[in-house]
Parts: C-alpha cells; structure tokens; sequence
C-alpha cells in the first residue's frame, strides 16, 4: 500500500478485556516502531522492530504489553487486562531501514485511538 | 534516557508573524533530530529531518535549526498562515534506533 495502515481506527474496550492493535507497515520496510499517545502529549516510545527482531521493548508499560512482529512485516500489539490509564492512541511507524524515517507522512500511520471502559 | 522538553506549550499568534518554537534534549549523542506536525485526529507529517553533522535545514518557510553540543534545536516558521495550525512535535533518534519525542507546541495562528 502507500502507506502505513493501522486497524482498527478506533477501539472501545472494557476494561479487563484484551485488544489487539494491528499494523501494516509500508512493503519492504525493516524497522517498525510502537508508540503510546496519550492526550495532549508526545508520542511515548513502546517498542521497536527491526525484520521480525524485538531489539527494544524497554518502552512497554507492564507485562499486560505484548509486540509481535513473527514475519517481519505485520505487527501486532496486543493489551492483555486492559485497564482505563491504557487510554491512548497507539501509532505505528515503518523505516526503511535502521532509524530512516524519511520526510513522508506515508511512514507514520493515522493511529489506533483506544478507549477503555 | 534521552529527554525531550518543548517551549512552549502553546503558542497563538496573529496571521503574518515569525515565530519560533523551542526543543531540547538531554543526551547529545543523537543520529538525528525531526520535526514533525501532527493535526488533530491526524498521524505524524515530517517536516524537516537534520543529521546530527549538519546544523541546519531549510523547507519552503520553515528552518530548522540544531546546536547538538548544547542539546537543542529550534524550528523558525516565517510569515505564518491559518493553515499552519497544529501541534508541532520535535523527536531524537538516538543510536540506538529509539526515537523519542517532546510533548509537542500546540500552535494556532489566527487569521
């Protein structure tokens, strides 16, 4: 596709339910980054990918977080447990290669904006 | 960890202004820095990506700056519009491939 592609746009979940956050990233690209962001802040960093390698998790709030990348293409984010401060829209972006985020807004998705109940 | 801090937090100008928005950050050990716009309900548009061996970019009406020695960048937006109204989001890469963002200025120029 032309771009990044998240799924779903948006999510209402109760709260103890689990969700999973999906990401296409754009054909071909090597690193794929998870980001949090909640209302009126900056993206806070979750995780990094770089093929289907975890190389970075440090950003994972608790072990209710859990990233997956199994093929090194479509990944994953899945919220076990969900409880309200989850809140946020998580955004997912795709590079190239390591760290060449280039200026296109093709390589950052519209995000996932999840509401917990 | 790598902290980024952006002054201010909000900025309302009138149509026509210079302006200046302010990023810094903590560890100078950076591969690059971007400035990105964000519009409501919107992903991430990148604006101006600087090389930590570089000082400067420059896109239309906007330049970026970056003094990577004292940890901070500055985007200069000239003769502002309505239609740059938006959050703008200042980010480091780091070596390490982690990118980290401030908290955004929150921009509105009025007509």
């Amino acid at each position: 596709g032309a771009g990044v592609s998240q799924s779903p746009r948006y999510k209402v979940a109760k709260r103890g339910q689990d969700v999973a956050l999906r990401c296409d990233p754009i054909s071909g690209h090597v690193s794929l980054f998870w980001y949090q962001q909640a209302l009126g802040q900056g993206p806070e960093f979750l995780t990094y990918f770089q093929n289907e390698a975890q190389l970075d998790k440090s950003g994972l709030p608790s072990d209710r977080f859990f990233a997956e990348r199994p093929e090194g293409s479509v990944s994953t984010l899945k919220i076990q447990r969900t409880q309200q401060e989850d809140s946020a829209v998580y955004l997912c972006a795709s590079g190239p290669q390591l760290a060449q985020l280039t200026n296109t807004e093709a390589f950052f998705g519209q995000g996932t904006r999840l509401t917990v109940v | 960890k790598q902290e980024v801090t952006q002054i201010p937090a909000a900025l309302s100008v009138p149509e026509g202004e210079n302006l200046v928005l302010n990023c810094s950050f903590t560890d100078s050990a950076i591969y690059n820095l971007q400035w990105f716009r964000q519009d409501p309900g919107k992903g991430l548009t990148s604006l101006l990506l600087i090389q930590s061996s570089q000082r400067e970019q420059t896109s239309g009406r906007l330049n970026a700056s970056l003094d990577k020695s004292s940890g901070r960048s500055t985007l200069y937006i000239a003769a502002s519009q309505p239609g740059d109204s938006a959050t703008y989001l200042c980010a480091v890469m780091g070596n390490n491939n982690d990118m980290r963002f401030g908290a955004g200025t929150r921009l509105t120029v009025k007509p």
